[in-house]
């Protein structure tokens, strides 16, 4: 089975510094790569995904990069905002396989 | 709101109770999962449900019973449980259309679980 490890585990930021979180994988056969964000009390919501044939996707403040030779990517936050404080969970995945989540990251921006 | 809605909210049950969880979508999603989320570990998958059928139960204790009457409706049924099994529980739907993609997983608010 998939093997999701994240680093780090907590990250804190002033507002406004950008913050990036690695999600490392150990199946060569994964071809999906999400980035979900938990707030608290909330379940876990996507916020950027990014298939196999692609190396980076970039949506506003967050981008995702990914490195498949060497079986992980990162996600990217510039601009970091209060409310991006949260928990970060990667996902990665194979065809028509379930979900496997990483252990999460949390991140706090600081004002 | 993800369109996964999670009745209720909070549940305290003693050990001896009988309890269900429940979980409804109408995204016209074919396949449902029960995750469990405990303090500093990760979302731990507790089953999958594809077309209404289980197709994957993690080695998951029998006092954790689920039910899938329809593609909408997801139910955890809970009988003696253990304080070891306070945590909170997330129902999920996707579309799960087969072997052509893996796509977003989208999450209820939770039940969050005290067994005392």
């Amino acid at each position: 089975g998939e093997n999701v490890e994240q680093h780090p585990s907590t990250l804190s930021v002033q507002e406004g510094d950008s913050a990036v979180i690695k999600c490392t994988y150990s199946d060569s056969a994964s071809n999906y790569f999400p980035w979900y964000k938990q707030e608290l009390g909330k379940g876990p919501q996507l916020i950027i995904d990014i298939r196999s044939n692609v190396g980076e996707k970039k949506d506003q403040r967050i981008a995702v990069t990914l490195n498949k030779t060497a079986k992980h990517f990162s996600l990217h936050i510039t601009e970091t905002q209060p409310e991006d404080s949260a928990v970060y969970f990667c996902a990665p995945g194979n065809y028509g396989q379930n979900f496997v989540f990483g252990p999460g990251t949390r991140l706090s921006v600081l004002p | 709101e993800t369109g996964v809605t999670q009745t209720p909210r909070h549940l305290v049950m003693g050990m001896t109770n009988k309890k269900s969880l429940k979980c409804e979508q109408h995204l016209g999603h074919n396949a449902m999962y029960w995750y469990k989320q405990s303090a500093k570990k990760p979302l731990e998958l507790m089953f999958v449900y594809s077309l209404e059928e289980r197709v994957e139960n993690n080695s998951v204790p029998s006092r954790f019973s689920p039910e899938c009457p329809n593609s909408s409706h997801l139910f955890l049924h809970l009988h003696t449980l253990q304080p070891e099994d306070s945590a909170l529980y997330l129902c999920a739907s996707s579309p799960r259309t087969g072997a052509n993609m893996n796509t977003e997983a989208f999450f209820g608010q939770g039940t969050r679980l005290t067994v005392v």
